[in-house]
């Protein structure tokens, strides 16, 4: 257990709905990243925030936004959804944002999300 | 832009033996960071290894090691004494130094025969 959550586990939704994906960062942890895997994108990053703050942006699409709230956790929202969003979203966390090899990217289980 | 290689989509070990899974990358910076991350049919991505470019000394994380050749830009991890448990998807990933954003290469899915 990294001590990341993530929820739901699983979400199965219709194109063109909106979902959200929750993330809850290790105790401690002050940066959220988020990743998309999918089967014909592989590991992509999406976005990091950093106490708060947008720290860097990836891959992300202009239907997809993030938040970082107060208490630290993230939301991932993706909205007019299409088949081709269907993949696994992962929630990292770390305890800063300076790229320093000491802080390690622990990995929360996933969200499955299926678009029917 | 940087890339990561994985060019071994499958990979089977006999347990007990040592198995290699190769990775290479293209950067033209001088300082990063390269990890493994193992991914278990559970899905979980679990940091298996890593290794800061500047640092000649190639790591090792008990049955764990990786050949880090900073010139032809190789990184290939080592499994010894595999393990039923070692059964899962290897990715392996690149990290520019004073950044957080990992770059995963495609992955190889490790099996491990009894």
């Amino acid at each position: 257990d990294s001590g990341v959550t993530q929820t739901p586990k699983h979400l199965i939704t219709a194109t063109g709905q909106r979902v959200t994906l929750r993330c809850s960062p290790r105790s401690g942890d002050l940066s959220v990243y988020w990743y998309q895997q999918s089967l014909d994108q592989g590991l992509q990053f999406l976005i990091q925030y950093y106490n708060g703050e947008e720290r860097a942006k990836g891959n992300i699409l202009e239907r997809f936004s993030a938040q970082q709230f107060p208490d630290l956790h993230s939301e991932l929202n993706l909205s007019s959804l299409e088949l081709g969003d269907s993949a696994l979203y992962f929630c990292a966390s770390s305890v800063a944002s300076s790229g320093r090899a000491g802080d390690t990217q622990y990995f929360g289980p996933g969200t499955r999300l299926t678009v029917l | 832009a940087q890339t990561v290689t994985q060019s071994q989509p499958e990979m089977s070990v006999q347990e007990a033996e040592t198995v290699t899974l190769s990775c290479t990358y293209d950067t033209s910076e001088s300082d990063y960071y390269l990890f493994w991350y193992k991914q278990p049919p559970s899905r979980q991505m679990i940091l298996v290894i890593r290794q800061e470019a500047y640092k000649q000394q190639n790591a090792t994380e008990n049955r764990f090691s990786v050949n880090f050749q900073k010139a032809a830009k190789s990184f290939s991890l080592k499994i010894s004494d595999s393990q039923l448990g070692d059964a899962a998807m290897y990715f392996c990933a690149y990290r520019r130094l004073n950044t957080d954003k990992l770059i995963f290469g495609t992955g190889t899915r490790l099996q491990v025969f009894p």
